[in-house]
């Protein structure tokens, strides 16, 4: 079963992109995340969306509720954004996981 | 600053050894969880927990057991480690909103 679908999978930029990853997903939620995971595990939480659009720094994150579609956007992407960048929905206590898009940013 | 701690970043573990993966939270969430990462896999939960003593198996709790003895402690366990078993584990912690889903730096299990 594929509730998240996120696309690319693998994403290579040159530093100074505007890069985009997508998501996908098939059930209702409450809730999307946006995740990184830098190599050596740890996943910190990016975003929370439940509708619109939010910023933080270089990073965007929108989300169209109707269409079941979300974005997370990088502006001038910097080789420390190099990472795995995982979408999540919570359609209720539990969570539902893409099987993340890896980006590199090459110097 | 709020907290999952997992016990080891790195073990490595012999075929049919007993496995203890500790996890501990300090935000008193109610919910916490342990998933297993694989290329290609993504997150995949072994099993929650939503309350002290309280645990639900996940998708794939087949080979583990959990322990909830206290609210800030969340243990998994790997009865007879198999090689199959090799995987980067995460615990994480949730309060009862959506909010606050926060997870630890992970586990690196290598069953040999």
């Amino acid at each position: 079963k594929n509730e998240v679908e996120q696309s690319p999978q693998n994403l290579t930029a040159q530093e100074g992109e505007f890069i985009t990853i997508n998501c996908s997903y098939s059930v209702g939620i409450s809730a999307l995340h946006w995740l990184q995971q830098h190599p050596g595990g740890g996943i910190v939480s990016l975003f929370m969306l439940s509708s619109g659009k939010k910023k933080h720094g270089r990073l965007i994150a929108t989300i169209n509720i109707q269409e079941k579609h979300s974005s997370l956007h990088i502006t001038a992407s910097h080789p420390r954004d190099s990472a795995v960048y995982i979408c999540a929905v919570a359609p209720g206590n539990q969570f539902y996981f893409g099987t993340g898009t890896s980006l590199t940013v090459i110097p | 600053d709020v907290k999952v701690t997992q016990s080891s970043r790195y073990l490595v573990k012999r075929t049919g050894e007993k496995v203890f993966l500790e996890c501990v939270q300090d935000m008193d969430h109610e919910n916490m969880f342990w998933y297993r990462q694989d290329p290609g896999l993504g997150l995949r939960l072994i099993y929650f927990s939503y309350d002290v003593k309280m645990k639900e198996k996940g998708d794939i709790p087949e080979g583990y057991s959990v322990s909830r003895e206290k609210k800030e402690r969340f243990s998994l366990i790997l009865e007879s480690a198999s090689t199959n078993q090799t995987s980067m584990y995460l615990c994480a912690s949730r309060g009862q909103t959506n909010y606050g889903y926060t997870f630890g730096s992970g586990t690196r299990l290598t069953v040999v």
